[in-house]
């Protein structure tokens, strides 16, 4: 159980073009869902959280006009790259909080953006 | 300063031999978790191991244990008998507050490369 899958997994698009993400969990209900980006040989930075039926709370540094998140359910996170620019390329990883002993977070095996 | 602290950005270890992975860390708050995760190069997070602020012993997952020393802020992962498919990314994480649906805080990993 805890599975969470994000399409697509990799998308290469032309500068200026949106791009959307979809992070869902597919076992379990996610109130809370988190969006990371990783930069090559770079750990993960959060951008944002999640919340179902809320907005999401962006990280200090991050455009919230440029990367729109809307958890539209339980199970489902979606992140829209705006106006994609070549430095918007990046490895972007979804996680969806489960409740439990650990109150763990369960990662997707996310998404490769190149924007050309 | 750096909340999560991984101050070897690579390490060798020999097929069978045991190897630690450093990680330190810097919280006020009084309760919180740490988390271990593997990164193959797929990209994927692969959780490893966790430990409460509040655990009184050390956690272990099968070939992997935490070396936690509160009063120093460190929680060290242990890895015995590698195995060729031990060669990762491994990334050393906290979340503080660990009643809510909080978000982790991530260091710049190691990586780790096991031989013959």
């Amino acid at each position: 159980g805890a599975v969470v899958s994000q399409h697509p997994s990799w998308v290469i698009c032309k500068s200026g073009t949106s791009v959307k993400i979809e992070c869902r969990s597919l076992d379990f209900q996610a109130t809370t869902m988190f969006w990371y980006r990783q930069f090559p040989k770079q750990s993960l930075m959060l951008m944002a959280t999640s919340n179902e039926g809320s907005k999401a709370t962006y990280e200090q540094g991050v455009e919230k006009d440029k990367f729109l998140i809307n958890h539209a359910s339980l199970t489902l996170s979606t992140l829209t790259v705006t106006s994609a620019h070549p430095e918007d390329s990046s490895f972007y990883i979804c996680s969806a909080h489960r409740g439990g002993n650990y109150n763990e977070q369960f990662f997707g095996p996310g998404t490769r953006l190149t924007v050309l | 300063a750096q909340k999560i602290t991984q101050t070897q950005p690579g390490m060798f270890v020999q097929e069978k031999e045991a190897v630690t992975l450093d990680c330190t860390y810097d919280t006020s708050d009084p309760s919180y978790g740490l988390f271990w995760y593997k990164q193959p190069s797929s990209g994927e997070m692969i959780f490893l191991i966790y430990q409460g602020s509040y655990d009184q012993q050390n956690a272990t997952e099968g070939r992997y244990s935490l070396n936690f020393q509160k009063a120093r802020k460190s929680a060290n992962l242990v890895i015995s008998a590698s195995q060729l498919g031990d060669s990762a990314m491994y990334f050393c994480a906290m979340r503080e507050n660990t009643g809510t649906a909080s978000k982790l805080t991530f260091g710049t990993g190691t990586r780790l490369q096991v031989t013959l």
